[in-house]
């Protein structure tokens, strides 16, 4: 059973295209994320929300714009895509903040290729 | 700032300790997680100290020295499945993210 599910797990696109990832999780939980990995695996907070409320928006250009139906949704929209933007995203989940914050669930990650 | 540092890349041999420092500066500070990361897949959390000393869970333990912005987490028995990359993190200072170290790359050999 599934804790953090994303869809879809890879995306080809070519530049200036729109696109969009889905994430949900089924673990009940308040505060949701969004983190791009980079080509040499650095992970980079980009969005967190709590409560379907932005609580976090890492200076991510306006491009990327999370949006979060209910506090088990959390989906990603990207316009005008750029090579730039090749990258892993992934989703993540945990309980609210203090010690719990920092046990986070991932998803299995979008693999976004932009050509 | 609230960067963290940790070396690139360890080697070891199956059934050696191998030990992953990380250093981080002190601004905000409220804990210190590790997570791994397979080539692939997802980071999964290994564990967390918000306060000094250590956390053992079998044969993964993780300690923290706050006066010294130091922890580490420390692998026994290796075995050639923990060969993966490893992240130290800690609090955002916002309070509901993480901020990762950029990994350390563990290649553990026959």
């Amino acid at each position: 059973d599934t804790a953090v599910s994303q869809t879809p797990k890879y995306l080809v696109t070519q530049m200036g295209n729109d696109k969009s990832i889905k994430c949900e999780q089924n673990l009940g939980h308040d505060t949701m994320y969004w983190y791009k990995q980079d080509s040499k695996k650095f992970l980079k907070i980009m969005f967190s929300y709590n409560n379907k409320e932005l609580i976090i928006n890492e200076t991510v250009p306006n491009r990327f714009s999370p949006k979060s139906p209910d506090k088990a949704h959390l989906n990603l929209h990207i316009n005008s895509l750029e090579l730039g933007d090749s990258a892993v995203y992934f989703c993540a989940s945990s309980a609210r903040a203090g010690r719990v914050l920092n046990e986070q669930y991932f998803g299995p990650g979008t693999r976004l290729t932009v050509t | 700032g609230q960067s963290l540092e940790q070396p690139s890349e360890v080697t070891a041999v199956e059934g050696a300790i191998v030990q992953i420092n990380c250093t981080y500066q002190t601004s905000g500070f409220y804990g210190l997680s590790w997570y791994q990361q397979h080539d692939g897949g997802a980071p999964t959390f290994l564990s967390y100290n918000a306060l000094d000393g250590l956390e053992e869970t079998g044969r993964f333990s993780s300690f923290l020295s706050r006066s010294d912005s130091y922890g580490y987490l420390l692998l026994q028995e290796l075995q050639m499945k923990d060969s993966a990359s490893y992240f130290c993190a800690r609090g955002h200072q916002a309070g509901t993210a993480l901020i990762f170290g950029k990994g350390t790359t563990l290649s553990v050999s026959s």
